[in-house]
């Protein structure tokens, strides 16, 4: 079974760009969560999505967005880029809703860089 | 804010020895997982321990679990510098999300 893919694996932007990065999870998984790794604040969770709807949020401005397709990828959309946005961007999937009961499966991530 | 708080934040130690890294939350919990991750990779998950349970081994892992004192301690036995990466515990916070800590790094010298 392949693992959780993320595409690009590396983006280097301008500050006010605005950055698409991609998900897809392991075939059959349902959920697709999103976290922001940076060196200062660690794993910090932005979204999960479970079936296309949108089920928890993290505590991230407006310009964080994302959404999830009927095959279950999923895109998050960062819009008007800050430098503070450069990160690590993680993806994970999960057959239910993430929680701690569940194992999640990370994709290799989305190093992004503003400039 | 984290949840789950990793101590110490950075460990060093000497193949063969091992290793013993602690996680402490704030609220209560169902579960607590211990991920691994290597430098700039994404995370993998070790293992999972049930509210309910007070240690759970994994080949070379073990993991206790203490709810009283809303503690859990990784250790790793007989480390070998593939064990060198990033260690982070993750808890359900209050809306059932998974919250990770701040991670430990680990680094085994040969």
């Amino acid at each position: 079974k392949a693992g959780v893919t993320q595409t690009p694996r590396y983006l280097i932007k301008t500050r006010g760009q605005q950055v698409t990065l991609s998900c897809s999870p392991i075939s059959g998984h349902r959920s697709v969560s999103w976290y922001q790794q940076t060196p200062g604040q660690g794993l910090q969770f932005l979204f999960e999505y479970f079936s296309e709807t949108q089920r928890n949020k993290g505590n991230f401005p407006g310009r964080f967005s994302g959404r999830q397709f009927s095959n279950s990828r999923s895109e998050m959309n960062v819009s008007t880029l800050e430098l503070g946005d450069s990160a690590l961007y993680l993806c994970a999937s999960s057959s239910t809703p993430a929680s701690s009961t569940d194992t999640q499966y990370f994709g290799p991530g989305t190093r992004l860089t503003v400039l | 804010s984290q949840q789950g708080e990793e101590d110490p934040q950075a460990l060093s130690i000497q193949e063969g020895e091992n290793a013993t890294m602690n996680c402490s939350y704030k609220t209560s919990i169902n579960n607590l997982q211990w991920y691994r991750q290597n430098s700039g990779r994404g995370l993998v998950h070790l293992i999972l321990i049930r509210s309910n349970e007070r240690e759970k081994h994994s080949g070379r892992l073990r993991v206790t679990l203490d709810t009283s004192k809303k503690s859990s301690s990784l250790l790793i036995t007989a480390s070998r510098a593939a064990d060198t990466a990033s260690y982070f515990c993750a808890t359900d916070a209050a809306n059932s999300k998974l919250t990770f800590g701040k991670g430990i790094t680990l680094s085994v010298r040969p």
